[in-house]
C-alpha cells in the first residue's frame, strides 16, 4: 500500500526551529518529486516547497524562502522540512504529498500524508 | 504567479442534485495542468481530477472535469452523501503550484 506518514510537528516559540519528517512506503521513493503543503486552521491549502526525485533541485514558496529547507534521504525513503525563524503565520497542518508521475515537480499530487500540526506561539 | 479564483464560495445542494464548480485562472494554465481535490473535515485532500479532465485512480465517474486556458469546471453529476466536502482546484507545472480558495459543497 502506498503510504506517507508525517511526524515532527508540535508547539514552538516564535523564532524557533522544527524539523518535519515524512516516511514513504509502497512505491519507489526516488522516482518521484515530493512536496510539502500546509493548511492554516480553517483556511485553504498553500504549497510550501518541492524537491526533485534525486534531491538535486528544490523549490520554495516566497513565504518561506530563506527560512525553510526541503531535503530527502532516498536511502531511508524519507522527506524532510527544516523550518527556521518560525512565525505565528506558519501555524498550520503540514502535509507531505507525492508527485503523480514524475521525478520533477510538475504533476498533481496523487498521494498525501495525514498531516502533522505545527503551532508557533509563545 | 498564477492566481486561481473559485466560485461559488459555498454551494448548497441536496443529494441527487448536480453540482457545478468553477475555477478561473489569472493567466492561461499551460497544457491544462489543472487538478481538483476533495477534502473532508479532519482529512487530507484527495486527488479527483488531473490534466483538467482525467479522473484519478478509484474516482467514481460521477466526477468529471472540463475546461482549458483560464476557465475550468468540476461537475458532480449526482451528489452522494459522501460528496459533501470542500473542493480545491490547483494549477501545477514548471515547479510552481497554486491552489484556489476552495468551494464548500454543503447539504441544503
Amino acid at each position: 500500500e502506498v503510504q506517507l506518514l508525517e511526524s515532527g510537528g508540535g508547539l514552538v516559540q516564535p523564532g524557533g526551529s522544527l524539523r518535519l519528517s515524512c516516511a514513504a512506503s509502497g512505491f519507489t521513493f526516488s522516482s518521484y518529486a515530493m512536496s510539502w503543503v500546509r493548511q492554516a486552521p480553517g483556511k485553504g491549502l498553500e504549497w510550501v516547497s518541492a524537491i526533485s526525485g534525486s534531491g538535486g533541485s528544490t523549490y520554495y514558496a516566497d513565504s518561506v524562502k530563506g527560512r525553510f529547507t526541503i531535503s530527502r534521504d532516498n536511502s531511508k525513503n524519507t522527506l524532510y522540512l527544516q523550518m527556521n525563524s518560525l512565525r505565528a503565520e506558519d501555524t498550520a497542518v503540514y502535509y507531505c504529498a507525492k508527485d503523480g508521475a514524475s521525478p520533477l515537480p510538475e504533476d498533481a499530487f496523487d498521494i498525501w500524508g495525514q498531516g502533522t500540526m505545527v503551532t508557533v506561539s509563545s | 504567479e498564477i492566481v486561481l479564483t473559485q466560485s461559488p464560495g459555498t454551494l448548497s445542494l441536496s443529494p441527487g442534485e448536480r453540482a457545478t464548480l468553477s475555477c478561473r485562472a489569472s493567466q492561461s494554465v499551460s497544457s491544462s495542468y489543472l487538478a481538483w481535490y476533495q477534502q473532508k473535515p479532519g482529512q487530507a485532500p484527495r486527488l479527483l481530477i488531473y490534466g483538467a479532465s482525467s479522473r484519478a485512480t478509484g474516482i467514481p465517474d460521477r466526477f468529471s472535469g472540463s475546461g482549458s486556458g483560464t476557465d475550468f469546471t468540476l461537475t458532480i453529476s449526482r451528489l452522494e452523501p459522501e460528496d459533501f466536502a470542500v473542493y480545491y482546484c490547483q494549477q501545477y507545472g514548471s515547479s510552481s503550484f497554486t491552489f484556489g480558495p476552495g468551494t464548500k459543497v454543503d447539504i441544503k
